[in-house]
């Protein structure tokens, strides 16, 4: 099974950046999303879908349907520019995304 | 506070096995739903899942590096360890342990906490 991701997406300070993850029937799986700055672990910013972890700021929203999951960043800041990877699981192997790097410009 | 440290060589030969360990705090492994797992990031690319361990002893590997892969876990001493066979200078990179959380039955699984990471290199 496979995920896939644009390798990058650009948005303005203070717009919404919104980035997918494509995968065949994906809406029928959880997904989950990291963000990776550069240097550092990734950190979980949103897991089934939709949730976001404490300590997540209430911008990054997610979602799950029919074969897309997209990761939603409202009010993007310069502190959001990171990689993004998304992440399934078919309950015998967790597979990522290739990663999608969004530039604040 | 849920903490992972990865430990292990820096350097390895090619042909040589890894071994590395995870040490956690915060969290145990005899609890239901919970597991670690590993994840590889080669210099500049994606990140990769290798392998996890559950809290009932049920392991999964990454389909293309089963073959070389082991994990074990070690309740009492909180600690996973993952040893990799037959290394390869393309199996340079940065190794991360994280604690893993299976719900809904076991649909879905996350990773909520990373450890810092260590960088392996292969070479002669």
């Amino acid at each position: 099974y496979e995920v896939t991701q644009p390798p990058s997406v650009s948005v303005s300070p203070g717009q919404t950046a919104t980035m997918p993850c494509s995968g065949d029937k994906l809406g029928e799986k959880y997904v989950c999303w990291y963000q990776q700055k550069p240097g550092q672990s990734p950190v979980l910013v949103i897991y089934q879908d939709s949730k976001r972890p404490s300590g997540i700021p209430e911008r990054f929203s997610g979602s799950n349907s029919g074969n897309t999951a997209t990761l939603t960043i409202s009010g993007t800041q310069a502190i959001d520019e990171a990689d993004y990877y998304c992440q399934a699981w078919d309950s015998t192997a967790v597979i990522f995304g290739g990663g999608t790097k969004l530039t604040v410009l | 506070q849920i903490t992972l440290k990865e430990s292990g060589p820096t350097l390895v030969k090619p042909t040589q096995t890894l071994t590395l360990t995870c040490t956690f705090s915060g969290f145990s492994l005899r609890n239901n739903g919970v597991g670690v797992g590993w994840i590889r990031q080669p210099p500049g690319k994606a990140l990769e899942w290798l392998a996890l361990v559950f809290w009932n002893d049920d392991k999964r590997y990454s389909p293309s590096l089963q073959s070389r892969l082991t994990i074990a876990k070690d309740t009492w001493k909180n600690q996973v360890v993952l040893t990799m066979t037959n290394m390869d200078p393309v199996d340079t990179g940065t190794y991360y342990c994280a604690e893993s959380i299976t719900m809904l039955r076991g649909r879905s699984l996350y990773m909520d906490v990373w450890g810092e990471g260590t960088t392996v290199t292969v070479s002669s």
